[in-house]
C-alpha cells in the first residue's frame, strides 16, 4: 500500500464549479500536512498548509481528519488558472516529505 | 531572489554514458534534497543532505547513482553509468529547519528541474 494514496482524475470540471480532492495517508503518525501545486512540465510549489481545525486561503480550503487520515482539498468558483496537478503531502516529524503521486484537475471554459 | 538553479535544463544522451546534473539551493538553507519524477512512480526523494552532510540516501535506486555536496551553495547528482530507466525529470529542492527543528514543516523551494533522456 503506498504511503500516500490520491486519485489520478482527470478532474474535468466547468469554469465556477466547485471540486474537491481527497487523500488518503497510511502512517498515523504522520504530523504535518500540505498541499502543493504542479503545473504541467513545471516544478512543484506549495499552495498550503493542512491544520488539523481547517484552513482556508480565498478560494481553496483544506481539511484534516486524523481518525479516518485523510486530506481533502476544496476549491470553489474554479478557474481556468486552477488547471494543474494537485499534490497531497505528508510528513513524519522527519525532514522527509512524502508526496503523492497526483491529482489532475482540467478547468474548461 | 532567485530560487533554486537547476542545470542543464534538458539532457539527453546515449545508453552507458555518465550524466551529471547540478544543483545551486537558495542561500540560506541548509537542507538539499534531489528528487526523481516518473508518470508511474511519482515524486520520490532520493537523497537529501543538512549543512552539506548527507543525512538519508535510501532512495537512492542503485550504485549507478552518487550525489555530493561540496559547499553550501553547490551539489551534484552523478548516473554513471546511465540506463534507459534513468529517464525521468529530477528535481533539486531546498528548506530550512524554522523553529521546529526538522525541517518536514516548511515549504520545500523546487528548481525548475532538469528532464534527462536516456536513448
Amino acid at each position: 500500500r503506498k504511503e500516500v494514496e490520491q486519485d489520478p482524475g482527470p478532474f474535468n470540471v466547468p469554469e465556477g464549479a466547485t471540486v474537491a480532492f481527497n487523500c488518503t495517508y497510511s502512517n498515523s503518525a504522520s504530523q504535518s500536512f500540505f498541499w502543493y501545486r504542479q503545473d504541467c512540465r513545471k516544478e512543484p510549489k506549495l499552495l498550503m498548509s493542512v491544520y488539523s481545525s481547517g484552513n482556508e486561503d480565498g478560494r481553496f480550503t483544506a481539511q484534516l481528519n486524523r481518525a479516518s487520515q485523510y486530506i481533502s482539498l476544496l476549491i470553489r468558483d474554479s478557474k481556468l488558472s486552477d488547471s494543474a496537478t494537485y499534490l497531497c503531502v505528508v510528513n513524519y516529524n522527519t525532514d522527509k516529505l512524502i508526496f503523492g503521486t497526483g491529482t489532475r484537475l482540467q478547468v474548461f471554459p | 531572489d532567485a530560487g533554486v538553479i537547476q542545470s542543464p535544463r534538458h539532457e539527453v544522451t546515449e545508453m552507458g554514458q555518465e550524466v551529471t546534473l547540478r544543483c545551486k539551493p537558495i542561500s540560506g538553507h541548509d537542507y538539499l534534497f534531489w528528487y526523481r519524477q516518473t508518470m508511474m512512480r511519482g515524486l520520490e526523494l532520493l537523497i537529501y543532505f543538512n549543512n552539506n552532510v548527507p543525512i538519508d540516501d535510501s532512495g537512492m535506486p542503485e550504485d549507478r547513482f552518487s550525489a555530493k555536496m561540496p559547499n553550501a551553495s553547490f551539489s551534484t547528482l552523478k548516473i554513471q553509468p546511465s540506463e534507459p530507466r534513468d529517464s525521468a525529470v529530477y528535481f533539486c529542492a531546498s528548506s530550512s529547519p524554522g523553529t521546529s527543528g526538522t525541517t518536514g514543516y516548511n515549504e520545500q523551494f523546487f528548481g525548475p528541474g532538469t528532464r534527462l533522456t536516456v536513448l
